[in-house]
This record gives structure tokens, sequence and C-alpha cells, in this order.
């Protein structure tokens, strides 16, 4: 089965700064690539995703990369603030199930 | 707007009791799933359903049970509750049919079950 490894499992960074969290997916034939944020005592909610058939997207502040080759995709917080403080998950999925992460726990410092 | 419900946000048990886990949908949604999350593990899955009366095991479905007698709802059963469970328990549900695509998940609120 799938198998999706992230790092770092914590990150802080200066508010202001950017924030890149990693992951990789060892099922090839993966072609769908969540991410998800969790706020303390909150549901996880999707913030971006993107399809095997795309290379980058982005959404304001926040983009995400897709390297199909090496199986690995990123997130990208760019400017980053205090709301953006919470727990994020990558995920990966042929068809309809997820297989997520271990989550980063991510800290902006005022 | 898509709401996922859970029936219980904090639930206590004792060992060996049989534990009903409820999770309903209003969006119409064909697929349903129940996750355990744990702190340094993430989100992993147990079960998931594509429609009624249909189920599917997920990576870690030693232990549970699951129903799905109505489209809007689906039910995860811990048939003897063991201290081992004691966790979050998180539903999702998303649109599409079983397909090449795959849709956004919704999530519920979460019940935070505890077995003593």
């Amino acid at each position: 089965g799938e198998n999706v490894e992230q790092h770092p499992s914590t990150l802080s960074v200066q508010e202001g700064d950017s924030a890149v969290i990693k992951c990789t997916y060892s099922d090839s034939a993966s072609n769908y690539f969540p991410w998800y944020k969790q706020e303390l005592g909150k549901r996880p909610q999707l913030i971006i995703d993107i399809r095997s058939n795309v290379g980058e997207k982005k959404d304001q502040r926040i983009a995400v990369t897709l390297n199909k080759t090496a199986k690995h995709f990123s997130l990208h917080i760019t400017e980053t603030q205090p709301e953006d403080s919470a727990v994020y998950f990558c995920a990966a999925s042929y068809r309809e199930k997820l297989t997520f992460g271990t989550g980063t726990r991510l800290t902006i410092i005022p | 707007d898509v709401k996922v419900t859970q029936s219980s946000r904090y639930l206590v048990k004792r060992t060996g009791e049989k534990v009903f886990l409820e999770c309903v949908q209003d969006m119409d949604h064909e697929n349903m799933f129940w996750y355990r999350q744990d702190p340094g593990l993430g989100l992993r899955l147990i079960y998931f359903s594509y429609d009624v009366k249909m189920k599917e095991k997920g990576d870690i479905p030693e232990g549970y049970s699951v129903s799905r007698e109505k489209k809007e709802r689906f039910s995860l059963i811990l048939e003897s509750a063991s201290t081992n469970q004691t966790s979050m328990y998180l539903c999702a549900s998303s649109l599409s049919p079983s397909s090449l695509s795959t849709d956004t998940q919704y999530f519920g609120p979460g019940t935070r079950l505890t077995v003593l």
C-alpha cells in the first residue's frame, strides 16, 4: 500500500518568513495530493490540493509543488502570519483512499 | 456548505463495552470514512464505504466494524472496547463514486474516546 512520509515534524518560523513542509510517497499510481490544516481542537480542513497532471499550484500565500519523478511534493507558505500556526497534514491518494503523513506542527513566532 | 456531524465530542467507556460512534453528512456524498488520530501517527484509515451497505477495510481495521444502512449515516462499532482504542476518531465524507478521480474529503469535528 501507499506510504507517505512528512518532514519536519515541528517547524518554528518568524512571522513574515516562509515555511516549507515536504512529503514523499511510495505508490506511483497516486494521483491526488491534498494538504489539510488542523487548528487546535478543530477538524482538519483542506487548504490546497494538486493533481498529478500539474506541477505547481498557488493560492494567495500558499503554494504546492509536485515532482512525480522523485515522488515528492511540498507545501510553501509565504509571509507567514500568527493564524498560520497549526498542524499541517499532507496526503496521497489513488481513487478515494487517502494516506496521510504524520503531520507538521507549525509555530509562527511573533 | 458541507456539514459532517458526529454524535459525541467526548465519550468515556469501560474495557469490554460495545461502543457506537455515529457520523452523519447532509450533502448526499457517496463516500464515507472513519479515521483515528493519534499524536505522531497522523490520521489512519479504519474503514470506508463507497455506497449503502458497502464497506472496505482501511489500514487498521482490527477491533472495529462499521455499518452503513443509509447513505447519510456511517457508524463505527467497537465490539469490545480496549484501552489501546483510546483515541480521537474522525469521520469524513466525499462526493464522487469510486472512479479514477478523487474528491475533497470533509471532516467531522471528531469524537475523543477514552477507554478505562
